[in-house]
Parts: structure tokens; sequence; C-alpha cells
């Protein structure tokens, strides 16, 4: 079955060591995003890359960081992690066009020590 | 901006005692409304994507429906397994996708 994977599905790290969270498609789909998601709230959008086109929110620190190598995989790139950080990251695809309709990945649980 | 707003925030229903779930929207020019599942510790997982006012789909115990300013998801008889939290979504002029924070939903055997 075509699925959106992510790994790992829990992480556990330091506060202020670099962690990165993998994700990988086999939708073909030409857009993925990468959201965070805090308990109780609504999944927020980080960034997106619409083919190899990176789009930054207003509002993502800096820390965040994304990378995509090729259209299959995505990484999520947290450089110094802080106690609030500590969330659910969510890859999620889609095929643009006219509607976006988005499919997630199971997620990765993170959390910072 | 494009808002959602969902209610209620939470629904504790008996196992067979149908209801309805609102999310209400702000947005300028609808391109899409979706539905999602989302169970603790998961991902969402996709259900349903509403395109114009008026427009319905069914999934087994779920339907959902669409007017210019709100959705409703209708539970019909529902069971345990129907616990969840659902999301409303919707994508606006601007292509960015608005979550709501969600309705959880507890189906009491």
């Amino acid at each position: 079955d075509a699925m959106v994977i992510q790994n790992p599905r829990y992480q556990v790290t330091q506060f202020g060591k670099p962690v990165t969270l993998s994700c990988s498609q086999t939708l073909n789909h030409n857009v993925m995003y990468w959201y965070q998601q805090k308990s109780s709230q609504a999944p927020k959008l980080l960034f997106h890359y619409y083919d190899k086109d990176f789009n930054n929110e207003a509002d993502t620190p800096d820390n965040f960081q994304s990378r995509r190598p090729n259209t299959s995989f995505c990484f999520l790139d947290i450089r110094s992690p802080g106690l609030g950080d500590a969330a659910m990251y969510l890859c999620a695809t889609s095929l643009a066009g006219s509607t976006d309709t988005q499919y997630f990945g199971p997620g990765t649980r993170l959390t910072v020590l | 901006e494009d808002q959602v707003t969902q209610s209620p925030e939470a629904l504790r229903l008996q196992e067979g005692e149908s209801s309805s779930l609102n999310c209400s929207y702000t947005v300028s020019g609808l391109r899409g409304l979706f539905w999602y599942r989302q169970d603790p510790g998961k991902g969402p997982e996709f259900l349903f994507t509403l395109y114009s006012a008026g427009e319905e789909k069914e999934k087994e115990r779920l339907k959902a429906t669409l007017t210019k300013k709100e959705s409703f998801l209708h539970i019909t008889a529902p069971k345990p397994e129907d616990s969840a939290t659902y999301l409303c979504a919707v994508q606006g002029g601007y292509q960015k996708v608005t979550f709501g924070t969600g309705t959880k939903l507890q189906v009491i055997p």
C-alpha cells in the first residue's frame, strides 16, 4: 500500500542536542509538509516543499531546518532542541492541484530531557 | 486569515447514540474542507474532502456535509472503535491548510 512513513516513531534527546527526524513516501506526491502538534492543539505547519522549492512559515523558529534530497524523502532537523520543542511531529504529503488533500504519516513523538 | 472552529471540544456518547460534530469556518475562496480522524499518539487519518456547499460524502457510519459556513460530521449508531479526535481543516485561496483543534469523541459500550 502507498503510504507515508516516519522514523523513528519515538525520539528522546537531551536539551540542546541536535536531532533529525525522517519522512519517506511511496505516494509519489510532489508536496511534503512538516507539522508540529502539541497535546490537544491543532497541527501547526512548520514548512513545506513544493517539489524542490522550500516554503518556510513566518513564525517557524530558525532552530528548525528541513532537507528534501529527493521526491521520496524529507528530513526535519532541530538544531538545539529546547523543552518547548517536545511535541508530536507530523509529516504529510499531497499532490499539488486545485485542492491539496494531505495524507499524514504516523508521527514522531519527540521528548526533550 | 482563515479560521476553523470545532464544537463541541469533547463529546461522550453511548454506543448506538447518533450525533453530529460541527466545524464552522471562515475562508477566502474555499478550495476544500477536510475531515480527519486522529487516534491518540498517531497521525491524522484522512476521511473526506468536500469541495462545495451542498456536497455530502459517506463512509461506513460517518457522513460529512458542507454549507457555505460550516460542515457537519454525522455519526450514526457509533461504536466504541469510533472513539477518536476528529479534526476539520480548510484550504482557502492562498492554499494554506488551516486546522481546527478537533472534537474528542468517546463512545461508551
